[in-house]
């Protein structure tokens, strides 16, 4: 058991609407990076946060946001829905965001977009 | 860029069966690679993290092997068990503990 859980499970959301995913990351760890894995495909790097800093970004607009709060929580936000977004969204935590720091992944929010 | 590849996409095997699941990776500076499992609809479940300076590792039935220079692992199950059907990702880390990710092979065990 990882201890990283994410809120909603599932989401169903119609096109041009905004959504906000949730993920609760281990005590302690400062890093949480999330991901989006399309159907068949492998997870992409959207973005990560450090100690509640943008600390490095994928190839996604503008319209994905975060958030790191000082509790170990963190959100994702997604503005003007797509229908290329329903995906399953992923949080990982790790201690810090060295090189040599393991991911734990959470269960994962499936976002369907309508 | 870093790009990811797992070779094959699909395998389906009889219980009892050695298998190997194949990955390879365009730059070779990485910091470590690591394989995981999904389940359908589930998410990520780390098997082995191999850094760059080890050539292998090895948890219970599952030794995974990285040729750093080659930009190739492998994984190797032995003994396959219907329960080891799954998706298997392979993922190597560049920097920052950022992950990129091969698009998995999807194994079937039957009975």
């Amino acid at each position: 058991e990882t201890g990283v859980t994410q809120s909603p499970t599932h989401l169903i959301k119609t096109r041009g609407q905004q959504v906000t995913l949730r993920c609760s990351s281990q005590s302690g760890h400062n890093t949480v990076s999330w991901y989006q894995q399309a159907l068949g495909q492998g997870p992409q790097f959207i973005f990560q946060y450090y100690r509640e800093e943008e600390n490095g970004r994928g190839n996604f607009p503008p319209r994905f946001s975060g958030l790191q709060f000082p509790n170990y929580s963190s959100e994702l936000n997604v503005n003007a829905l797509e229908l290329d977004d329903s995906a399953l969204y992923l949080c990982a935590s790790s201690l810090e965001a060295g090189e040599l720091d393991t991911q734990y992944f959470g269960p994962g929010t499936r976002l369907t977009v309508l | 860029k870093q790009e990811v590849t797992q070779i094959p996409a699909a395998l389906s095997v009889p219980e009892g069966e050695n298998l190997v699941l194949n990955c390879s990776f365009t730059d070779s500076a990485i910091y470590n690679l690591q394989w995981f499992r999904q389940d359908p609809g589930k998410g990520l479940t780390s098997l082995l993290l191999i850094q760059s300076s080890q050539r292998e590792q090895t948890s219970g039935r599952l030794n995974a092997s990285l040729d750093k220079s080659s930009g190739r692992s492998t994984l190797y199950i032995a003994a396959s068990q219907p329960g080891d059907s799954a998706t298997y990702l392979c993922a190597v880390n560049s920097g920052y503990s950022t992950l990129t990710f091969g698009k998995g092979t999807m194994l079937l065990v039957s009975p």
